[in-house]
């Protein structure tokens, strides 16, 4: 089965301060999704990535999908206090079998004032 | 477009009972998954139902069932509970369902307590 890792773990960071987020897959990914989640809440959809190469952006957060090191990473920049909250990685079945996704253990983001 | 939404928000049961949760996706979407989140075990995947047929289900009990309406709203059931069962429980919406990755759009989460 597909695990997906992400570090760090957990982050605090200054007001201001740019950060990157990692999500390694230990199969090839073939969607890689990115959430953000308020504590005890639901998962707010970021980006959805499909192709090597693939850069997305929102607002101040992008995302780039490397396809040969099955890794995604997220970055911030100049981060916000409303940044603050966990960032879910989550990766797609290869082959099309369906919405299934297999998430990582998440990323804890804190933003210091 | 209204988000998807879940209903109820808190559950509070004994151990032994069931209990039924509930979710309306996003009008037009035809595939709702569910998820369980806990602190130890993090966010798994419990089954998809797409066009009212289970597509996909994860490693989870029997105790665990669910099933899709016509209007695409689903159900999940948990019989007899265990105090492991407590948890928040998120669907997931999506278009459709293979063989390309969709977007999935999640609910609020109806967190349970089993006593």
């Amino acid at each position: 089965s597909q695990e997906l890792e992400q570090s760090p773990q957990s982050l605090i960071v200054q007001e201001g301060k740019n950060l990157t987020i990692n999500c390694t897959s230990s199969k090839t990914l073939y969607g890689l999704y990115w959430y953000k989640q308020k504590y005890g809440e639901g998962l707010i959809f970021l980006m959805m990535l499909q192709k090597g190469g693939e850069e997305k952006s929102h607002e101040k957060i992008t995302a780039k999908l490397d396809e040969k090191k099955q890794q995604s990473s997220l970055h911030i920049t100049a981060s916000q206090p409303s940044h603050a909250g966990i960032y879910l990685c989550g990766a797609a079945p290869f082959g099309g079998a369906g919405n299934m996704l297999t998430f990582g253990g998440g990323t804890r983001l804190m933003v210091k004032p | 477009k209204a988000g998807v939404t879940q209903t109820p928000r808190y559950l509070i049961k004994t151990r032994g009972q069931q209990v039924t949760l509930s979710c309306s996706p996003i009008s037009g979407h035809r595939s709702v998954s569910w998820y369980q989140q806990t602190p130890g075990q993090g966010l798994q995947f419990l089954f998809e139902y797409f066009s009212e047929t289970q597509r996909n289900k994860g490693n989870f009990p029997g105790r665990f069932s669910g099933r899709q309406f016509s209007n695409s709203r689903s159900e999940m059931n948990v019989s007899t509970l265990e105090l492991g069962d407590s948890a928040l429980y998120l669907c997931a919406s999506s278009l459709a369902s293979g063989p390309l990755p969709y977007e999935q759009y999640f609910g609020p989460g109806t967190r349970l307590t089993v006593t």
